[in-house]
């Protein structure tokens, strides 16, 4: 059990479009996920915490207003690039808390290139 | 301040050798859980071992061994007779909890073990 799916896998858009991500745990209920950027070579960067029926917590630099987070339900967070740029190009993983369980559990992650 | 170090930042070795990955952490915290995940090129972080605070054994599964050492907030992972299918970029991450959930995650280690 614990598993996290995120879709798309990947994604090509054009600059200044916009591009939504979905992350949804398929065989449990997540009270809270994460999203994390990750670029080339480098680590997981948490962007924000997100709680199911309340507002995201965004980490220190990341716009608010750039990546809306939805957490609408217990199994489905969404992250929405806005107005995309070259530089959001990376790579976007979700991960989910399990009530019970003292881990996160990741989803395969997305990868967004800007064009 | 709460924070993990990799200092290797890159290792290659070749196959059959044993291999080891440092982690050092720091944390104020009395409970802490500790993490480490195998990143391979698709992308899909793949958990490998956590640890609690009060468990200082060391444990081994297969090929993998870990030695954690809160005397010198170490988490040290091992791979013995390293095969061509260990090269990833492993990840040490550390988890409070203080309720969120929230890892903090090493820079990683990119392993390349060569036939």
């Amino acid at each position: 059990g614990a598993v996290v799916s995120q879709h798309p896998s990947w994604v090509i858009c054009k600059s200044g479009t916009s591009v939504k991500i979905e992350c949804r745990s398929l065989d449990f209920q997540a009270t809270t996920m994460f999203w994390y950027r990750q670029f080339p070579k480098q680590s997981l960067m948490l962007m924000a915490t997100s709680n199911e029926g309340s507002k995201a917590t965004y980490e220190q630099g990341v716009e608010k207003d750039k990546f809306l987070i939805n957490h609408a339900s217990l199994t489905l967070s969404t992250l929405t690039v806005t107005s995309a740029h070259p530089e959001d190009s990376s790579f976007y993983i979700c991960s989910a808390n399990r009530e019970g369980a003292n881990e996160q559990f990741f989803g395969p992650g997305t990868r967004l290139t800007v064009l | 301040a709460q924070k993990v170090t990799q200092a290797q930042t890159e290792i290659s070795v070749v196959e059959k050798e044993d291999v080891t990955l440092d982690c050092v952490y720091e944390t104020r915290d009395t409970t802490y859980y500790l993490f480490w995940y195998k990143q391979p090129p698709s992308g899909e972080l793949v958990f490998l071992i956590r640890r609690n605070s009060f468990d200082e054994q060391n444990e081994i599964s297969g090929r993998y061994s870990w030695n954690f050492q809160k005397s010198t907030s170490s988490f040290n992972f091992t791979i013995t007779a390293s095969q061509v299918v260990d090269s990833a970029v492993y990840f040490c991450a550390l988890d409070t909890t203080s309720g969120t959930y929230k890892y903090i995650f090493g820079t990683g280690t990119r392993l390349k073990v060569l036939a």
